[in-house]
């Protein structure tokens, strides 16, 4: 299963399946954005991030995608694992040296075998 | 990337009381910051730890509540003052290395306030 659009709190896919997460990012003045992943007691984990110069970026099995114009955010996971379970947190900041980062909404991926 | 390590990891406090956290970098960097994860919720940022100067807080973070130290470039802590039921939470330690922007963060520390 696929969600696209709107922010969902939770998506649940079956394993094997592309997973699409979203966010909607509040600064149009922010340049530099990140996709965290974080399990169970842990800390959040970095997975990808992207620039404000561009619209795309691939990594291993996930792709971040950028819509500045109506300032989106998405983080596509190809072939969901169980191993993808987890909440997962957009980030987003400005491009200069001792900026914090700015956290969005979480969504929980629950991956099912 | 940079290896962080928080204390305690977790803890059980008595309302009233203060508890001290501790994050300890394995490498020197010039950025340190602490969040709050409140239960089910997203991250925010209390403040910046600077070293050698005064930490800069969020708007609804004072230094009353969240004294900062950070004496020098591996560590830094966070004081949890006076503490209520409200507080209980995830407080996570995070730090900018190289790449302007991204951070890593410790473990957290949990706290439940009785």
């Amino acid at each position: 299963g696929e969600s696209v659009g709107l922010h969902l709190p939770t998506l649940s896919v079956q394993e094997g399946d592309n997973s699409i997460i979203n966010c909607a990012y509040s600064n149009s003045a922010s340049d530099y954005f990140i996709w965290y992943k974080q399990e169970s007691g842990k800390g959040p984990q970095f997975i990808i991030d992207i620039r404000s110069n561009m619209d795309k970026r691939q990594g291993q099995r996930v792709t971040v995608l950028l819509n500045k114009t109506v300032k989106h955010l998405s983080l596509q996971i190809a072939a969901t694992q169980p191993g993808d379970s987890a909440v997962y947190f957009c980030a987003e900041t400005l491009n200069q040296a001792g900026t914090a980062l700015i956290f969005g909404k979480g969504t929980t991926l629950s991956v099912s075998s | 990337s940079a290896v962080i390590s928080q204390k305690p990891s977790r803890d059980i406090c008595q309302r009233g009381t203060s508890l001290t956290i501790q994050c300890q970098v394995d490498s020197q960097v010039t950025m340190m910051f602490w969040y709050r994860q409140q239960p089910g919720q997203s991250l925010t940022l209390i403040a910046t730890a600077n070293q050698g100067s005064e930490a800069t807080y969020e708007s609804g973070f004072v230094i009353d509540k969240f004294p900062i130290s950070r004496p020098n470039l591996t560590f830094s802590t966070l004081t949890v003052s006076n503490m209520s039921p409200e507080d209980s939470s995830i407080y996570l330690c995070s730090v900018e290395t190289e790449t302007p922007g991204e951070l890593f963060f410790g473990e957290g520390s949990r706290l439940t306030v009785l």
